[in-house]
């Protein structure tokens, strides 16, 4: 499976906008970018995913790089419960694509 | 819609004993994933099952672990006999497979907490 690189943890104060980045420069073309986050002691829950364009949610934003080596999830104001694990996932179009494989991701600090 | 539902919360239980894990899946979706977290290993996938059959089950840790999935709105994941390194939150999430071999996004339960003493 194409791997991700994610910052370990990020910060930021409520009612501002974060960017999270997600670096899979051995992305191929049928690789979709999934982002789900976890609340404190809850399971993971889907945010957004996209393939080569942009993509808005009433989540968030994806936006993705022209050589989709890289993506940027984008929270355009956070709040406190916003505060999560983020994981950027690769997912093949078809084959095993049933599968999510979950790194590290990235622990989002929300402060008031 | 109620999510996906998974019982117990909560689970203690001493080594050697057997544990059952619950899961009911979201109405209409047809495929079932059972995942485990620990801090060590982060979230691992156990097992898949597509229209109530086990497709993959590689990542399920040994002959202790089992799991079935007797209908479309219910599967299990057992351990027996336990041990202390099976302590970890269970996971079960459910998606809808379409024909033409695509996952839909996947929903997760929230979670058994399971403490093997």
């Amino acid at each position: 499976d194409a791997k991700t690189t994610q910052p370990n943890s990020m910060e930021s104060n409520e009612e501002e906008p974060v960017h999270l980045p997600c670096n899979h420069s051995t992305i191929s073309g049928t690789d979709y970018i999934h982002w789900y986050r976890q609340l404190p002691s809850q399971g993971p829950e889907y945010v957004i995913h996209g393939l080569t364009s942009n993509v808005n949610n009433r989540m968030a934003s994806l936006a993705i790089a022209e050589d989709r080596k890289s993506s940027t999830l984008i929270l355009h104001r956070a709040t406190l419960r916003d505060a999560a694990v983020y994981y950027c996932i690769l997912r093949t179009r078809g084959g095993s694509n049933y599968k999510l494989t979950f790194g590290k991701g990235t622990l989002l600090t929300v402060n008031p | 819609d109620a999510g996906v539902i998974q019982s117990p919360r909560h689970e203690v239980t001493e080594m050697g004993q057997e544990v059952t894990l619950r899961c009911k899946p979201i109405s209409g979706h047809n495929s079932l994933f059972w995942y485990r977290q620990t801090m060590m290993r982060g979230l691992e996938l156990l097992i898949y099952f597509n229209n109530n059959v086990p497709i993959d089950d590689s990542g399920m840790p040994e002959d202790r672990f089992s799991a079935k999935m007797p209908n479309a709105s219910f599967s299990t994941l057992k351990i027996q006999p336990s041990e202390p390194r099976d302590s970890a939150v269970y996971f079960c999430a459910s998606s809808l497979r379409l024909a033409g071999g695509y996952s839909k996004v996947l929903t997760f339960g929230a979670g058994s907490r399971l403490t093997v003493l």
